[in-house]
């Protein structure tokens, strides 16, 4: 069965602040990584990685991908409290022509004033 | 970009009834849409794979005869929740593949929450 674990589960900050959020996975048939961001409502795309190595960036937020050792990271730099949110991990395997998506639990951030 | 939109956003309905829920993707075809529920904090866990033209796949543990999905169109999936009861409480999304190559990844509706009394 696939499997997609994030941690930490939840994560208290400052404004300023640096955090790392993680997410390992275990997959058949691995196709691609994708991060979400979830406020009140439905996931917001972040990141889709498929190479290892190599950074992706968007502002403040980057993300990279390892695929020997099965873990993906995303880093915030400089938090604001706009950065509060359930970030959510998710893996794209199978053999499908689509590919099925597994979620991780997800990291509950709160960032502080 | 991939737009999906979800329909209703919230609904509250009677312990017995029957409740639809609606997925369209408004710019692309899709012949594959899924959907989601999520229960408050907590992730999103897949219930099925809406085929266009063919039945849906459930996941293990998801009652087939309960959760009715029809995927009549490229662009519409329907979700009926059937005699629903208080504990289907929750927040239900759904989301499509824009199509191969693309770096949407998968776009998400804005989901339903759907509050059983």
């Amino acid at each position: 069965e696939d499997k997609v674990v994030q941690s930490p589960l939840s994560l208290v900050v400052h404004e300023g602040d640096t955090v790392t959020l993680n997410c390992s996975y275990e997959v058949t048939n691995f196709r691609s990584l994708l991060w979400y961001k979830q406020e009140k409502k439905a996931p917001t795309f972040l990141f889709m990685l498929t190479s290892s190595g190599i950074e992706k960036k968007s502002g403040r937020l980057s993300s990279i991908l390892d695929k020997k050792e099965l873990f993906s990271i995303l880093n915030i730099t400089a938090t604001q409290t706009g950065d509060s949110a359930i970030y959510l991990c998710a893996v794209v395997a199978g053999g499908t022509s689509y590919g099925k998506l597994t979620f991780g639990q997800g990291t509950i951030l709160t960032v502080h004033p | 970009g991939a737009v999906v939109s979800q329909h209703p956003s919230r609904v509250i309905c009677k312990s017995g009834t029957s409740v639809k829920i609606e997925c369209r993707s408004l710019d692309f075809q899709a012949t594959t849409m899924f959907w989601y529920r999520q229960f408050p904090k907590q992730s999103l866990m897949l219930m099925a794979t809406s085929n266009e033209g063919s039945k849906a796949t459930y996941e293990q543990g998801v009652e087939k005869d309960k959760f009715l999905i029809n995927h009549a169109s490229l662009t519409l999936s329907t979700l009926t929740v059937t005699s629903a009861h208080p504990e289907d409480s929750s927040f239900y999304i759904c989301s499509a593949i824009p199509g191969t190559g693309t770096n949407y990844g998968y776009t998400f509706g804005s989901g339903t929450r759907l509050t059983v009394v």
